[in-house]
């Protein structure tokens, strides 16, 4: 079965500095991983994606993501946090066994402070 | 292309009324899903359907019915709305062939029953 767990529902931090998103995931089969954003009354848009090519992903707006089999885990990070980052992060598996079902994590609301 | 495409974008429903939830894309892609957002839930899989004429239950099907007679249009229908179905939903689609792609969503329909 496929499950996706986002170890901390808010981070907070300030501008300027790191940003830390943690996924861990569950998936039977070769799982294929994404990280969207979801601005406040906005709708859903990928930030970047894992499909078993290169472990470390970069996605749009400075964010990455590294994929890690031996700890199940493919956390968000970028290096200095801007105003317009404050959003909600959602982690989502997937896998081809599965039909592309996708199962979403419960997100992770970034606040950024000035 | 103008993507996925949702109407309305609110509705405002009495319990035990019924309606439709439109969704339509025009990127020719096999796959559309229905989700829905709660508070602190992320996203849960409503129904989804990898062609025209088959469609499968998700997570959350209890409720809502769905159909797929052409590619482009994957309609969500309440029977008989309940306050437990008040929630923002989001049609999503993507392309299913040898690999997972990421998804594509639409703006949402805010629903709210009372």
């Amino acid at each position: 079965a496929q499950s996706v767990t986002q170890l901390d529902s808010h981070v907070s931090v300030s501008e300027g500095t790191p940003v830390l998103l943690r996924c861990n995931y569950s998936s039977s089969y070769s799982p294929s991983l994404f990280w969207y954003v979801q601005h406040p009354n906005k709708g859903l848009q990928l930030l970047l994606k894992y499909t078993s090519a290169a472990t470390l992903v970069k996605g749009i707006n400075g964010f990455e993501a590294e994929f890690k089999k031996s700890e199940t885990s493919f956390h968000l990070t970028k290096p200095s946090a801007h105003m317009s980052d404050a959003a909600e992060y959602f982690c989502v598996v997937s896998d081809r066994v599965n039909f592309n079902k996708f199962y979403f994590g419960s997100g992770t609301k970034l606040n950024v402070k000035p | 292309n103008a993507g996925v495409t949702q109407t309305p974008k609110f509705q405002v429903l009495k319990t035990g009324q019924s309606m439709t939830l439109q969704c339509a894309q025009d990127m020719n892609h096999e796959y559309m899903s229905w989700y829905r957002q709660d508070p602190g839930m992320g996203l849960r899989l409503i129904h989804y359907s990898v062609g025209a004429g088959i469609t499968d239950q998700g997570e959350v099907p209890n409720g809502y019915n769905v159909s797929r007679s052409t590619t482009e249009d994957f309609p969500l229908r309440l029977l008989s709305a309940a306050p437990s179905q008040t929630s923002v939903y989001f049609c999503a689609s993507n392309p299913f062939r040898d690999r997972v792609y990421e998804q594509y969503f639409g703006p949402g329909t805010r629903l709210t029953v009372t």
